[in-house]
């Protein structure tokens, strides 16, 4: 199985900061990477798909990164909407995996 | 617009069983593979399984296998998970999922809100 790594398990950031989130996998997935954001009490929302294709409906502020073992997902500039956990995700083989999350919290 | 709504979540025994339903809408359902993700109190998420649009083509996680079968039903534009043997690992909310450009990389795009399931005696 792929294993997926994410790093910070957890960060705290002001509005209008940027925020890096780095997620690798213990094998090349070349691109096969996908972000999604989760706020408590609801379901992901697909952010990122493709390592660097920014999902339909998803402000430009959010941006992805990355090939083969090593991704980053950035947020330029931190809204208030975006305290939120971020996971990240491998479609290069069964079983899919996700990393372990980030919880992006207010300082 | 893509809907999701699963449905026959609840409380069950260890050893029982369980069978989840996802009715979709606003989009051609046979077109589409389909998944069950999973996401256990206070945990991240996991895969559970998905089929193929047309139902021929199946893939399961390990700690599944043998236990939860993934089916659809294309006439009611619908998704059901049976689950047998229950553990209470199994506990969790259970995500229906939609699967877009499966053969270019696999986003799962559309979520619905969930079903929860708890297995407890």
């Amino acid at each position: 199985d792929i294993q997926m790594t994410q790093s910070p398990s957890s960060l705290s950031a002001s509005v209008g900061d940027r925020v890096t989130i780095t997620c690798r996998a213990n094998q090349s997935i070349d691109i096969y990477l996908n972000w999604y954001q989760q706020r408590p009490g609801k379901a992901p929302k697909l952010l990122i798909y493709a390592a660097s294709s920014l999902q339909s409906g998803v402000p430009s502020r959010f941006s992805g990164s990355g090939s083969g073992t090593d991704f980053t997902l950035t947020i330029s500039t931190v809204q208030p909407e975006d305290f939120a956990t971020y996971y990240c995700q491998q479609t290069y083989s069964t079983p899919l995996t996700f990393g372990g999350g980030t919880k992006v919290e207010i300082k | 617009q893509v809907q999701l709504v699963e449905s026959g979540g609840g409380l069950v025994k260890p050893g029982g069983s369980l069978r989840l339903s996802c009715a979709a809408s606003g989009f051609t359902f046979s077109g589409y593979y389909m998944s069950w993700i999973r996401q256990a109190p206070g945990k991240g998420l996991e895969w559970v399984s998905y089929i193929s649009g047309s139902g021929s083509t199946i893939y399961n996680s390990d700690s599944v296998r043998g236990r939860f079968t993934i089916s659809r039903d294309n006439a009611k534009n619908s998704l059901y998970l049976q689950m047998e043997t229950l553990r209470a690992e199994d506990t969790a909310m259970y995500y229906c999922v939609r699967v877009d450009d499966f053969w270019s990389g696999r986003k799962f795009d559309y979520w619905g809100q969930g079903t929860l399931v708890i297995v407890s005696s």
